[in-house]
């Protein structure tokens, strides 16, 4: 099956500017949730979807990130305005519904503030 | 602070024998763990799993240990491939209804020839 797909790979962008990325899950993996991975720690979840409705955005800075899944399959992610500690890879995934499902994880978005 | 963490940043091994990752978490209501493998410019990718009612679990030249006594989770990877090379994170799942994954900071295993 497909992985997880991620857009764009790499992006650099100016402190106070927005920027967005997109995943698009595994096909038929109704949960998806969206990791920031600071270089050198683990990932760290910022929010969790079950098909269009959150479940979990405890840990997203709700200031200036925004996400979304209106069709509950594609979802954005979004910075406005960036800082420069949100350089970061951000990294979307994937899993089946029930408790305990491996997440599926894709290659990330690395981002870069200047 | 976290509640899990790993207790090596790097570990050496050579070509051929076997590697141990240790894990330790600190929250006791944890019920899900998962090994993950990252390689440099990718995203994580799963390795194998284990719920807390198991204390060992195998899948292709690898063994997940839980010792839920003490709190410690361990990967076994047999017959260490230069493949093998990356950083593995473990993470955990406190349940609760959301099943957001909690990582630890990552072993680099570096296979020697």
């Amino acid at each position: 099956e497909a992985g997880v797909a991620q857009s764009p790979r790499y992006k650099i962008i100016e402190k106070r500017q927005s920027v967005a990325f997109w995943c698009n899950p595994i096909s038929g993996h109704a949960t998806l949730y969206w990791y920031q991975q600071i270089l050198g720690q683990g990932p760290k979840l910022l929010i969790q979807f079950q098909n269009n409705g959150v479940v979990d955005d405890s840990q997203l800075p709700k200031d200036r990130f925004s996400a979304e899944r209106l069709k509950g399959v594609d979802s954005t992610l979004k910075i406005q305005p960036a800082k420069l500690e949100d350089s970061a890879v951000y990294l979307c995934a994937s899993s089946r519904t029930g408790f305990n499902q491996p997440q599926h994880f894709g290659d990330g978005t690395r981002l870069s503030i200047l | 602070g976290e509640s899990v963490g790993l207790h090596l940043p790097t570990l050496s091994v050579q070509e051929g024998d076997n590697s141990i990752i240790n894990c330790a978490y600190s929250n006791s209501a944890s019920d899900y763990f998962i090994w993950y493998k990252q390689e440099s410019g990718k995203g994580p990718q799963f390795i194998i799993d284990i719920r807390s009612n198991m204390d060992k679990r195998q899948g292709q030249r690898v063994t997940v240990l839980l010792n839920k006594t003490v709190k410690h989770l361990s990967l076994q990877i047999a017959a260490t491939q230069p493949g093998d090379s990356a950083v593995y994170f473990c993470a955990e799942n406190i349940g609760g209804g959301a099943d957001g994954l909690t990582f630890g900071k990552g072993t680099h295993l570096i296979i020697q020839p």
